[in-house]
């Protein structure tokens, strides 16, 4: 089964930009794999957050925004508020399966 | 509104088998792809399986630590999604989330003891 990679951690500044990648095992990640990401709080469920690599749900904040760069996945969030401190989780299709990424824990400080 | 609620969750032993449920509204549920995703206490998310929409063949895949065990159905005259899980193991333990991809539940506890 194909493993998904993701930052363990990264930190943040209030109003700053951060980058947040997902890649696969199996080589680049494309459009083709319809990346998804979603942010979870401590004790909540998952919210998604973006879809097929870059569309954004109606809840979606306007300072979160999907691509792909460098063969992965990618989210960015531009103006991080102390609100967007979470885990983030990417999520790829294979043909049928779907693989979660191991999350990265964004800290907003 | 969408609404994702699942039930069925509990305690059960080690080589028992538990139905969840998942109960839909908000949306047209015979349209959607329906997935199971699992999170084991104090781990990531974990997709457990798959169930496609009857238009679209309505066939299943699921993720290799689940196998042969679990199994997915629907019925769309409920707009209800179930995991039939068998042969428990006591790794199988984790909050299990109903997710349309878009829109998710607030999850049921499974606790497998051994």
């Amino acid at each position: 089964q194909a493993v998904v990679t993701q930052e363990p951690s990264l930190t943040v500044s209030p109003g700053g930009t951060v980058t947040l990648t997902c890649g696969s095992s199996t080589g680049a990640v494309t459009s083709g794999h319809y990346p998804y990401w979603f942010q979870q709080k401590p004790g909540q469920a998952p919210r998604t957050l973006i879809y097929d690599t870059s569309k954004k749900q109606s809840w979606t904040p306007a300072r979160f925004s999907g691509s792909l760069l460098g063969g992965k996945a990618a989210l960015t969030l531009s103006g991080a508020q102390p609100e967007d401190e979470a885990e983030y989780y990417c999520f790829v299709s294979y043909s049928g399966i779907r693989v979660f990424g191991g999350g990265t824990k964004l800290t907003v400080l | 509104e969408v609404q994702l609620v699942e039930s069925g969750g509990g305690l059960v032993k080690a080589g028992g088998s538990l139905r969840l449920s998942c109960a839909a509204s908000g949306f047209t549920f015979s349209n959607a792809w329906m997935s199971w995703v699992r999170q084991a206490p104090g781990k990531g998310l974990e997709w457990v399986g798959r169930i496609k929409s009857k238009t679209d063949g309505g066939t299943t895949d699921f993720a290799t630590p689940v196998k042969g065990r679990f199994s997915i159905s629907r019925d769309d005259s409920k707009t209800t999604l179930y995991l039939q899980m068998n042969s428990l193991k006591t790794e199988d333990t984790a909050v299990y989330y109903c997710t349309s991809a878009l829109s998710w539940g607030q999850g049921t506890l499974v606790t497998v003891s051994s």
